[in-house]
């Protein structure tokens, strides 16, 4: 089947401590989304990897897409309290869904 | 622009009742999709549509019916509601998600949903 795991499921840092989420699948996907959701809200869209080994940058969050194009990560440098939330990536299989990870939950220690 | 709307918020159900979960969009989006969140199992995929008139279904459609009339509706329909199906409902909005061009999806804030 079309499934995509996330590790850790939990991950608790203290502030200004990196962090990093990873996703695989066992085939290899067309695209990868990645969305942050803060606690009792919705999803939101951060980033689309689609090329091969594509590394794309925002501020302190770096994603990247492994060259078999089956694996993912996102790694924040020196969290930020504003950082809490959890961070879910989403594959494409070249059809018209979309596969969600378990997510991972990120919380912050001051 | 309200970007993606969904009415109810909350909503409480008797087993073996019937509802519909709304959602509209004005974004002029061809792809809609209907998500449920359980915890620990992230975001499972029910039911989606590229464009008016067309629907499939996603990960977990059983129980759910959809359609799409417009391209700005998208409403979910559950037959006769069953405790397992308390979960939060997320409906989606996005130009496509086909690898290419970014294509941001848009979530509408959730309903949440208790079936006793």
């Amino acid at each position: 089947g079309q499934q995509v795991m996330q590790i850790p499921q939990y991950q608790h840092v203290q502030e200004g401590e990196d962090f990093t989420t990873y996703c695989n699948s066992s085939t290899t996907l067309s695209n990868i989304q990645w969305y942050k959701q803060r606690p009792g809200g919705h999803p939101v869209f951060l980033i689309q990897l689609v090329k091969s080994g594509e590394v794309k940058k925002q501020k302190r969050l770096t994603f990247q897409f492994g060259e078999a194009k089956k694996n993912s990560s996102l790694h924040i440098t020196a969290t930020q309290t504003t950082d809490v939330g959890t961070y879910f990536c989403a594959g494409g299989f070249g059809n018209e869904k979309l596969t969600f990870g378990t997510g991972t939950r990120l919380t912050i220690i001051p | 622009n309200a970007g993606v709307t969904q009415t109810p918020k909350f909503q409480v159900l008797k087993t073996g009742q019937s509802m519909t979960l709304q959602c509209a969009q004005d974004m002029n989006h061809e792809y809609m999709s209907w998500y449920r969140q359980d915890p620990g199992m992230g975001l499972r995929l029910i039911h989606y549509s590229v464009g008016a008139g067309i629907t499939d279904q996603g990960e977990v459609p059983n129980g759910y019916n959809v359609s799409r009339s417009t391209t700005e509706d998208f409403p979910l329909r559950l037959l006769s509601a069953a405790p397992s199906q308390t979960s939060v409902y997320f409906c989606a909005s996005s130009p496509g998600v086909l690898a290419g061009s970014e294509e941001t999806q848009y979530f509408g804030p959730g309903t949440r949903l208790l079936v006793l």
